[in-house]
């Protein structure tokens, strides 16, 4: 069965600190998203991994294939990160995506 | 190219009324994708297309739902009969072909079922 799994589901930080979100997903895939979602808005893609590890700005993101685990890091948060981090799979064996329940960030000033 | 463009942003319908959703995706991504969110969770398929093809559908998807991507570019999501249920955000998404491409969503457009 190809399920995608989140932690934590919520969070709530000071700014400044350091977060981390974790996906989890049960078999091989080909790609990895992470995604942002504001309250009431769309879909944004922060990254795509394959592999190893990316960076934009405060944002890294992080994939381990052999433990399928990947993680969301984000340095010095700031109350604008505040949103729904969503990671989404596509396995090897589909064309869909497979989209984890997200975890719900809020950062206070 | 602005991305992937939905329309209308956000519906409000009565009951047993037809929606139709549009989706315009980035112009040379071949591979088009459906989705439907409700509260508190992460997005369900819905179904994809490869150009004009539509080649996989969920199970979600009754009856009262049709997709369709008649020239390969832009698709049309339509709701018959409209329920409660039916209330949700309706997510599109683009991308090239399978492997390590990446997909681009739409902001969606806003369902409301009253």
């Amino acid at each position: 069965k190809n399920e995608v799994e989140q932690s934590p589901q919520n969070l709530t930080a000071q700014e400044g600190e350091f977060i981390t979100i974790n996906c989890s997903y049960s078999v091989g895939i080909s790609a990895l998203h992470w995604l942002q979602q504001h309250p009431g808005g769309g879909i944004v893609s922060l990254f795509m991994l394959s592999s190893g590890k990316k960076k934009h700005g405060r944002l890294i993101a992080t994939i381990n294939i052999q433990e399928k685990h990947s993680s969301l890091h984000i340095t010095a948060s700031h109350p604008r990160d505040s949103a729904v981090y969503i990671c989404a799979v596509r396995f090897h064996s589909g064309n869909q995506f497979y989209f984890g329940t997200g975890t719900s960030l809020t950062v206070i000033p | 190219d602005t991305g992937v463009s939905q329309n209308p942003r956000h519906k409000i319908t009565k009951r047993g009324q037809n929606v139709t959703f549009r989706c315009d995706p980035i112009s040379e991504h071949n591979r088009l994708y459906w989705y439907r969110q409700t509260l508190g969770q992460g997005p369900e398929f819905l179904t994809y297309f490869q150009n004009e093809a539509q080649l996989e559908k969920s199970r979600l998807l009754s009856d009262r739902f049709s997709a369709e991507r008649p020239k390969g570019s832009f698709s049309t999501l339509e709701i018959q009969r409209t329920e409660q249920g039916d209330s949700a955000m309706y997510l599109c998404a683009s991308s090239l072909a399978l492997g390590e491409t990446e997909a681009f969503f739409g902001q969606g457009t806003r369902l409301t079922v009253v």
